[in-house]
């Protein structure tokens, strides 16, 4: 089967200035999240979708950071102005509903700002 | 919130010798869950031990889990040079709306 798939792969931007990442789950999982993983620590939960419906928000900076899962696939994650504590790797992942088993990760969005 | 938390930070060990890796926790689990990661890539599923079981093998890989101490331990044997990569603990807490919580992550380097 089809990993999960991300893009782009890098982005270097300057401070105040807007970017979005986007994530295309495994066909069929129902859960999908957003982490936010930087250098030399594990990853932090940004936000967690069951289908297209909000699960978890809590550690997502609303002010600056937005997420949407339309239809309940694919995703975007936009932070709007960035900052330069916002320079991390933004992982998607996405499992199976109802089952905290495995989840399954992309390659990741490396943000650098500058 | 970081509920595991991995000993060591870092291990560094020649090729062919074993590693061991060790993860606490906090509360109560309904199991816990050991990733890979190579420099700049995803993280990738290694092995789920569910909350009744002590002792599960994967090819070279054996997680233990106690849940009186709230501990778990990652063992690779015969390493190579491959395995050289971080290794994270995720627990499922038994309240946890299918989130899973991360460590820090133990940074393995395999010497050739």
């Amino acid at each position: 089967e089809a990993g999960v798939a991300q893009s782009p792969r890098y982005k270097i931007i300057e401070k105040r200035q807007s970017v979005a990442f986007w994530c295309n789950p495994i066909s069929g999982h129902a859960t999908l999240y957003w982490y936010q993983q930087i250098l030399g620590q594990g990853p932090k939960l940004l936000i967690q979708f069951q289908n297209n419906g909000v699960v978890d928000d809590s550690q997502l900076p609303k002010d600056r950071f937005s997420a949407e899962r339309l239809k309940g696939v694919d995703s975007t994650l936009k932070i709007q102005p960035a900052k330069l504590e916002d320079s991390a790797v933004y992982l998607c992942a996405s499992g199976r509903r109802g089952n905290t088993g495995e989840l399954f990760f992309g390659e990741g969005s490396r943000l650098t700002v500058l | 919130s970081q509920q595991g938390e991995e000993d060591p930070q870092a291990l560094s060990i020649q090729e062919g010798e074993n590693a061991t890796m060790n993860c606490s926790y906090k509360t109560s689990i309904n199991n816990l869950q050991w990733y890979r990661q190579n420099s700049g890539r995803g993280l990738v599923h290694l092995i789920l031990i569910r909350s009744n079981e002590r002792e599960k093998h994967s090819g070279r890989l054996r997680v233990t889990l106690d849940t009186s101490k709230k501990s778990s331990s990652l063992l690779i044997t015969a390493s190579r040079a491959a395995d050289t990569a971080s290794y994270f603990c995720a627990t499922d807490a038994e309240d946890s709306n299918y989130q899973l919580i991360w460590g820090a992550g133990t940074k393995l380097i395999i010497k050739p």
